[in-house]
């Protein structure tokens, strides 16, 4: 069936250096998509989300990318801070199911 | 802080027990969800009520039984529940159904 995951179940950086996650989906029809931030003892925070029209949107510190030819989302974090250490999911929409959730990443910053 | 609300933190039961998680919103929002997070696994959703209604039931044991009653609080009531239900529970809202979602803190259960 249609699925969404992730290529790298953790990710480890510096502070101070740019982080890229990636999210791979494979359903064409999906039309919207969501990153979020899970910290240790939280439920998943909401970071960025993007349309199917757009292929790059901007937020503080945080960059996502669509790109629908290979089905395949990014999640780039600027300057990256060990407040940023957390698991990362992306998850997609179609029409009008629910939110579809991969696996997630771990991003483990140092200082 | 997301304004999804749920209680207890943390519950601990024997398989004989019965217990209710409750979930509550303040943000305006139509639909309210059940999810399932275990270690090692993506999200499972288990439960979706849109304007109090039941609209998602994804194979969901009868163990776990949702209630609904006003659109703003959700329930899931527990009873004779295995081990392999330790998990963390997490009650979300959205405004509509294909919409994203505002997550509570969850509800972390242990069943001995």
């Amino acid at each position: 069936g249609e699925s969404v995951g992730l290529h790298l179940p953790t990710l480890s950086v510096q502070e101070g250096d740019n982080s890229i996650i990636n999210c791979a989906y494979s359903n064409s029809a999906s039309d919207y998509f969501i990153w979020y931030k899970q910290e240790s003892g939280k439920g998943p925070q909401f970071i960025i989300d993007i349309r199917s029209n757009m292929d790059k949107r901007q937020g503080q510190r945080v960059t996502v990318l669509l790109n629908k030819t290979v089905k395949h989302l990014s999640l780039q974090i600027a300057a990256t801070q060990p407040g940023d250490s957390a698991v990362y999911f992306c998850a997609e929409i179609s029409g009008y199911s629910t939110l579809t959730f991969g696996k997630g990443t771990m991003l483990l910053v140092s200082p | 802080e997301t304004g999804v609300t749920q209680t207890p933190r943390h519950l601990v039961m024997g398989m004989t027990n019965k217990k209710s998680l409750k979930c509550e919103q303040h943000l305006g929002h139509n639909a309210m969800y059940w999810y399932k997070q275990s270690a090692k696994k993506p999200l499972e959703l288990m439960f979706v009520y849109s304007l109090e209604e039941r609209v998602e039931n994804n194979s969901v044991p009868s163990r776990f039984s949702p209630e609904c009653p006003n659109s703003s609080h959700l329930f899931l009531h527990l009873h004779t529940l295995q081990p392999e239900d330790s998990a963390l529970y997490l009650c979300a809202s959205s405004p509509g159904t294909t919409e994203k979602l505002f997550f509570g803190s969850g509800t972390q259960l242990s069943v001995l």
